[in-house]
This record gives C-alpha cells, sequence and structure tokens, in this order.
C-alpha cells in the first residue's frame, strides 16, 4: 500500500490567495482526520470524518478553513483567503475501524507558507 | 472526556543509556494508547499500541510501552538509546467508540548525546 498520500508537498503563496491541500486516504479506511502543526501550538487536530461525513469540527480555526471528503479515496482541505498566520505543515491521517485499533496512519504533510 | 498529559517537554540521554518518556491519560472509556515518533520534517510513524490485550506492548525500533491501569500511565521505554531515536514522542488516548477521537499530548523532545 502506498500510504497516506498529500499534496502538493510544498505550498507557497501570498496572502489573500486561496490554497487548496489534497488528501488519499489508505485504501480501506473509514476515517480520516486533518492536523496543523506549529511550533508555537503543536499539533492541532482540525477537523475529521467518518465514512466521509464531517464529525467534529470543532478545531476548524474560522470561516476561511473548509474541508469536504466528496468520497472515500479523497478529501481536500481549503483555505480562502490565506493569511501569514496559516503557515504550518499540515497532516493528512486516516485510520480504520477494523479490529477496533484505531491507530492512525500519517501522510507526510504539506509545508504551507503565506507570504 | 479523555485527556492525555506528556510529563517532560525535553528529555536528553547518552547513547548506549536507558530511555523513559512518561505519559498519563484520562478517558471515560476503556482507552486504547499509542505512541507515535516524529523525526524532523517527516509525518508521525505509529510506534506501539495498546488495545486491552497485553498490557506490555512491543513496538518498533526496541521501545516498549507498559499499560498501567491503576496509575493511568503508559510509559515509553527503551533500553538503550540510539543517536537515531533523537526525535518527537507523541502519546495518544483514543476511546473505545467508533467515532471517538484521538486526543494527542504535547509531545517529548527526545535528544540523545554522543
Amino acid at each position: 500500500d502506498a500510504g497516506v498520500i498529500q499534496s502538493p508537498r510544498h505550498e507557497v503563496t501570498e496572502m489573500g490567495q486561496e490554497v487548496t491541500l489534497r488528501c488519499k486516504p489508505i485504501s480501506g479506511h473509514n476515517s480520516l482526520f486533518w492536523y496543523r502543526q506549529t511550533m508555537m501550538r503543536g499539533l492541532e487536530l482540525l477537523i475529521y470524518f467518518n465514512n466521509n461525513v464531517p464529525i467534529d469540527d470543532s478545531g476548524m480555526p474560522e470561516d476561511r478553513f473548509s474541508a469536504k471528503m466528496p468520497n472515500a479515496s479523497f478529501s481536500t482541505l481549503k483555505i480562502q483567503p490565506s493569511e501569514p498566520r496559516d503557515s504550518a505543515v499540515y497532516f493528512c491521517a486516516s485510520s480504520s475501524a477494523g479490529g477496533g485499533s484505531y491507530e492512525q496512519y500519517f501522510g507526510p504533510g504539506t509545508r504551507l507558507t503565506v507570504t | 472526556a479523555q485527556s492525555v498529559t506528556q510529563l517532560d517537554s525535553h528529555v536528553s540521554v547518552s547513547e548506549g543509556t536507558p530511555v523513559l518518556l512518561r505519559c498519563n491519560y484520562s478517558s471515560s472509556y476503556s482507552p486504547s494508547l499509542f505512541w507515535y515518533v516524529q523525526h524532523p520534517n517527516k509525518g508521525l510513524q505509529l510506534l506501539l499500541k495498546y488495545t486491552s490485550a497485553a498490557t506490555l506492548v512491543k513496538g518498533i525500533n526496541g521501545f516498549e510501552a507498559e499499560f498501567k491501569k491503576s496509575e493511568t500511565s503508559f510509559h515509553l521505554t527503551k533500553p538503550s538509546a540510539h543517536m537515531s531515536d533523537a526525535a518527537e514522542y507523541f502519546c495518544v488516548v483514543r476511546g473505545n467508540t467508533n467515532a471517538g477521537k484521538s486526543t494527542f499530548g504535547d509531545g517529548t523532545t527526545l535528544t540523545v548525546k554522543p
């Protein structure tokens, strides 16, 4: 299995621009998570989906952030408009409830820089 | 409700000496517990997990952790540190429901001195 795939790996954009981060979870996994990691705030859960349905989006910082999961094999995290304080590494992770283990498998992350 | 506390933000050891990274948790449910490792500029990798089977869990790279319900602890240990173990380590708790979410600790940075 290729693992969790994220694209792009690096993104540099100017303030005010729209940014779209993409994630392909591991095939067969039914939960998907978006995290943000910064030096100041550490690792933060932004939103997670079960069976393509958003379950908890309480971590989404504000209305500029939105996430979708149109099918079991694809999710996007969109920031519009982007701001310099959004600069961070964004991780996508997926997991399966099979066997009751629930461990998450993380993608390599997207390093976002907003200038 | 659930929470996890990593008791040390930084731990420094010499190569070849034992490693102890401490984690305490609270959970309303019988929890699953995990340790992840993150090397610089990399994603998080699962080290080991506890899911109500054996209380002593062995993971990759010689790490192990013991689930102690009476102490609500899940400390990570390794008998002999290697330079490649230098990384950040996260303790994670998850309630055992299908819709439950995982709660991550703040992380412990392990430094290994030659």
